[in-house]
């Protein structure tokens, strides 16, 4: 059973367009969503947190989320060739006390 | 403000032997992940612990493996008599407490030759 689904991709947009990243979870309880960037070789690194239904938007970078759908997304706007990493979407699950990844989308952004 | 810190960042060790991987996290943190990231694939949750304590451990191997937190010092993740299969990055995060962001250390690479 798949606890945190993505679209592995690659995700391929053209520099200057916005790039659409979802995510999906089955714990129905889960409160807290994330969105990290790992560069092939590096760590995770923070880039959005939700908490509550809607968008939450920073800089380039908005995140939604829809709890009764079980769904999240990550829009980034503008994209630009250094956005090129794998996107990881992560829930804390309700259940087990434990943060969850995704298998993480790849986004290759074209110059 | 130091973020999380973990050493070594490479450590090698031979078929058998004992691997010792260490974890600060972030000042005021004291909620601590270890996750395991197999080449070319996603981040797979081991262990969750709060000082002194091991929350979930779910993710777990049975055998070999074993994680603490103690009241001072690092979190250790112990692998014992390691062998091929355990090569992989291992990274801790460290967060406020269990809902709040979790933040990265630059994570060790294991190599078992």
């Amino acid at each position: 059973q798949k606890e945190v689904e993505q679209n592995s991709g690659p995700l391929s947009v053209p520099e200057g367009a916005i790039a659409s990243l979802n995510c999906t979870y089955s714990d129905r309880g889960s409160q807290s969503f994330f969105w990290y960037r790992q560069y092939s070789g590096k760590s995770p690194e923070l880039i959005m947190s939700i908490y509550s239904n809607g968008d939450k938007e920073d800089g380039r970078f908005t995140a939604q989320l829809n709890k009764a759908s079980q769904y999240v997304s990550l829009l980034i706007r503008d994209s630009q060739p250094s956005d090129s990493a794998t996107y990881l979407c992560a829930v804390n699950m309700e259940y087990g006390n434990k943060l969850v990844f995704g298998a993480g989308t790849i986004l290759r952004v074209k110059s | 403000n130091a973020g999380v810190m973990q050493n070594p960042r490479h450590l090698v060790r031979r078929r058998g032997q004992e691997a010792r991987l260490r974890c600060s996290p972030m000042k005021g943190h004291s909620h601590v992940y270890w996750y395991r990231q197999l080449p070319e694939e996603g981040l797979k949750f081991m262990v969750y612990l709060q000082k002194e304590n091991i929350i979930d451990e779910s993710g777990m191997p049975k055998e070999r493996f074993s994680a603490e937190f103690p009241k001072e010092g690092p979190s250790i993740l112990r692998i014992q008599q390691v062998v091929r299969g355990d090569s992989a990055a291992y990274f801790c995060a460290s967060s406020l407490d269990m809902n709040t962001e979790a933040f990265f250390g630059q994570g060790t690479r294991l190599t078992v030759v």
